[in-house]
């Protein structure tokens, strides 16, 4: 059973940058892709960012190619979003999860809010 | 990108009714799709994957269809636990998707 555990969030002004971690207990994530979703305020899922059991590989939605990276540490079993030029339509709940390989997601955390304003 | 559309945005059912809820993909994603259920304040949680698979554990009342473009979900029964929102998900090829919602209310 994996745990996952967001932290990062908070209100950041827009242009500024802000990094989320997300730490895994209960199980090694080093087999699994991960992910970013987020959900706006009173708005749907948003698929973020993906990188590879290994972290050799990498994808991202358009809203936030160039802008955010994804990025992994087997060694301490922690995912990471780093999130740079901010802007008011990235404030959202920011959740990873993990990906099976029965092909869905299966473990999510709990979400950080991200509020972008001035 | 692959443009999910899913429909209705929202369904006012009674318990015991059978609903049935459609996503449309923009372009053949074989059966790389999957339906969640997120009820407020909480991650989402997995019910069909690969199109038509139950996820240990889901009630057999969830059910789900399709291939290509056209799938659905239908919940047979409607449970009060039912009540939340439902979301597809095409993991087929980046960016994935997911489609706009569905609001299950009671009537």
């Amino acid at each position: 059973q994996v745990q996952l555990l967001e932290s990062g969030g908070g209100v950041v002004q827009p242009g500024r940058s802000l990094r989320l971690s997300c730490a895994a207990s209960g199980s090694s994530l080093s087999a699994h892709a991960m992910h970013w979703v987020r959900q706006p305020p009173g708005a749907g899922l948003e698929w973020v960012a993906v990188v590879s059991f290994d972290g050799s590989n990498t994808d991202y939605a358009d809203s936030v190619k160039g802008r955010f990276t994804i990025s992994r540490d087997t060694s301490n079993n922690t995912l990471y979003l780093h999130m740079n030029s901010l802007r008011s339509e990235d404030t959202a709940v920011y959740y990873c999860a993990t990906y099976s390989s029965s092909y869905f997601f299966d473990y999510w955390g709990q979400g950080a809010l991200v509020t972008v304003s001035s | 990108a692959i443009q999910m559309t899913q429909s209705p945005s929202s369904l006012s059912a009674s318990v015991g009714d059978t609903v049935t809820i459609t996503c449309r993909a923009s372009q053949g994603i074989a059966n790389d799709l999957g339906w969640y259920q997120q009820k407020p304040g909480k991650a989402p949680k997995v019910l069909i994957y690969l199109a038509s698979n139950l996820q240990d554990g889901v009630p057999p009342r969830f059910s789900g269809s399709g291939s290509g473009t056209d799938f659905s979900l239908t919940i047979s029964s409607l449970q009060p636990e039912d009540f939340a929102t439902y979301y597809c998900l095409q993991d087929y090829n980046y960016p994935w998707t997911f489609g706009q919602g569905t609001k299950v209310e009671i009537k």
